[in-house]
This record gives C-alpha cells, structure tokens and sequence, in this order.
C-alpha cells in the first residue's frame, strides 16, 4: 500500500513570490492534515481536511491556506512568502477524522531567499 | 495551555541500554497521547499511543508509562540498538469532534545510541 506521497520534496522561492504545495493521502484515508516542522518551534499544526472541508485551522497568518479535492489529494498554499517561512512541510492522512493516528509523508523541504 | 513539554532535548545512551523520555501536559482534556520517530529526511511515524485510561503500554522493546495524576508520560527504549538513534516526538490529541487528529507536539529528543 503506497504511503502519502507529497511533491515537490524541495524548492526554493524568494521572498514575496508564492508556492503550492501538493499531497496524495494513503488510499482510502479522507482526512488530511498539515503540518510546519522547524528547527526553533518545532512540528506545528497547520490545518485538517475532511470531506473537503477545513475541519481545524492552527495559529498561522491567513497567508497560509489549503483545500482538499473530493478524491482526498490536498494543496496547501502560501502566498507572499517571508524568509521565517522556511521550512519542511509535512503532510499527514488517517482513515478518519478525530484520531491522532496519522501517517506522515517525508514532507516538502521549502527554502525562502 | 495546550503546550506539551518534553525532556531531554537529546540523549546519548550505549547499545543495551534503556533509554526514557519524558513529557508533561497541562490541559486534562488530552485524551490520546502518541510517540512518533522521526529518521532524518523522514516524515514522523507513529510508534506507540496510549489513553488516559491505561498505566502503561508495551510494543515490542517500546514502553510508555501514563501518570494521569502527575499529568506525564515517558517512552521507554528496552535493550536499545544503533537503529533506534532518531528523533523521539511525544504528542497529545483532545479526542473530541471538534479537534479533530490535531495533534500537540513536544519539542523533540534527539536519541543517539551507540554501539
């Protein structure tokens, strides 16, 4: 069974500009999540997808935003990136929704000059 | 507060030997307290989880003990090898529908053991 797959797993943007973020959960998993993992605070959360709809949202700028498509996949977004937004982002997917059992992919390393 | 806090940072420790790392909570509504490895260039894998409800659980060589009334829990490493050096997160999760898989995440242990 494929894990949950993420692309691209490194680019490097300059300030300002934008970038999308893709993820492909395990088959058969409905929930999605992200996550910001970095060095000074750590692996945070992000947002979660169910049924393509945000079910929670953690404490980042309206910058940051996300989707999910009705077959699971999901983006997320940032736009007018900043240098602290460097980062590795991780997405995670469960078979369901309120279960802290996630499966996490190997994540996009995004570099911001 | 829906901080969880983890000690040691890192952690150096001879094949064989037990390893433990600690996590404290504040917020009594956690009910899911997981422990992720993370590999360098890997994404967190969930490696064991326990309940508020259980002392203690065992997976293979990986032990948590839950002390509900001291609001802390700590993975134990037995007969630990060279494999296992990686990144140790503990978490912990409200459980309740409107949280959703939210997860709170420690700062991270960076174990390193030595053959």
């Amino acid at each position: 069974k494929a894990g949950v797959t993420q692309t691209p797993r490194y680019l490097i943007k300059t300030r300002g500009q934008q970038v999308t973020l893709s993820c492909s959960p395990i088959s058969g998993h409905r929930s999605v999540s992200w996550y910001q993992q970095t060095p000074g605070q750590g692996l945070q959360f992000l947002f979660e997808y169910f049924s393509e709809t945000q079910r929670n949202k953690g404490n980042f700028p309206g910058r940051f935003s996300g989707r999910q498509f009705s077959n699971s996949r999901s983006e997320m977004n940032v736009s007018t990136l900043e240098l602290g937004d460097s980062a590795l982002y991780l997405c995670a997917s469960s078979l369901l929704y309120n279960t802290g059992e996630l499966f996490f992919g190997e994540g996009s390393r995004l570099t911001v000059l | 507060q829906q901080q969880v806090k983890q000690s040691p940072q890192s952690l150096i420790v001879q094949k064989g030997g037990i390893p433990i790392i600690n996590c404290a909570y504040e917020n009594t509504a956690f009910d899911y307290f997981p422990w992720y490895q993370q590999f360098p260039g890997k994404g967190p894998a969930l490696l064991i989880a326990i309940r508020p409800d259980v002392s203690e659980k065992k997976e293979g060589r990986f032990t948590i003990s839950f002390n509900k009334s001291a609001k802390q829990f700590s993975l134990h490493i037995m007969d630990s090898q060279p494999g296992d050096s990686a990144t140790y997160f503990c978490a912990a999760s409200f459980g309740e529908e409107t949280s959703g898989s939210r997860l709170t995440f420690g700062e991270g242990t960076q174990l390193t053991v030595n053959p």
